[in-house]
């Protein structure tokens, strides 16, 4: 089926390393959301494009988080400089419009911070 | 600030017996919600949704039932099945599709 597919499905970094992060939401669909889930907790919000102007990145933890969309469609949150904090699974979700459609997730990356 | 939240972070039920699962919510102008599905190593995957101008909501073999006046929704599971097995959350729409996660629940199913 042509869900969102996201990758890596895992990621191991050392500390201090870069990574980049890829999402390929569900075609047509105008807008992508990226989010943070911690083990055992709830996916929590990072940021949202529409097209490919980012309209939110409220929730983007610092400034070593970067997220891109450039031609509308696929995807990337890059991690620079990443930590032990960094870790954890990130989701990323499509949707046809932004508010009140129903949000449809990949199945994330499991980033590891060594 | 915003929250939403669960009663219960775990929840074991025998198979086929129905299960419920609470949530409750801190914002009082929130006016639609929606439960999600997360099995383990996949994303969260919607199951039903519930506007404020209804109290309850059906869908296949699962019920959202909605309090605004103490902020509680739950969901219900009629015959749990083993592939219900998973976390369950509910979540907030706060604007620009921005959802409000609770913690979860993990809903276990005993055969």
């Amino acid at each position: 089926g042509a869900g969102v597919s996201q990758s890596p499905r895992y990621k191991v970094a050392k500390r201090g390393q870069d990574v980049a992060l890829r999402c390929d939401p569900i075609s047509g669909h105008v807008s992508l959301f990226w989010y943070q889930q911690a083990l055992g907790q709830g996916p929590e919000f990072l940021t949202y494009f529409q097209n490919e102007a980012q309209l939110d990145k409220s929730g983007l933890p610092s400034d070593r988080f970067f997220a891109e969309r450039p031609e509308g469609s696929v995807s990337t949150l890059k991690i620079q400089r990443t930590q032990q904090e960094d870790s954890a699974v990130y989701l990323c979700a499509s949707s046809l419009v932004g508010d009140n459609s129903p949000l449809h997730f990949g199945n994330g990356t499991r980033l590891t911070v060594t | 600030g915003e929250s939403v939240g669960l009663h219960l972070p775990t929840l074991s039920v025998q198979e086929g017996d129905n299960s419920i699962i609470n949530c409750a919510y801190s914002n009082s102008a929130s006016d639609y919600f929606i439960w999600y599905k997360q099995e383990s190593g996949k994303g969260p995957q919607f199951i039903i949704d519930i506007r404020s101008n209804m109290d309850k909501r059906q869908g296949q073999r699962v019920t959202v039932l909605l309090n605004k006046t103490v902020k509680h929704l739950s969901l219900q599971i009629a015959a749990t099945q083993p592939g219900d097995s998973a976390v369950y959350f509910c979540a907030d729409p706060v604007g620009g599709g921005k959802l409000i996660f609770g913690q979860g629940t993990e809903l276990s199913v005993k055969p």
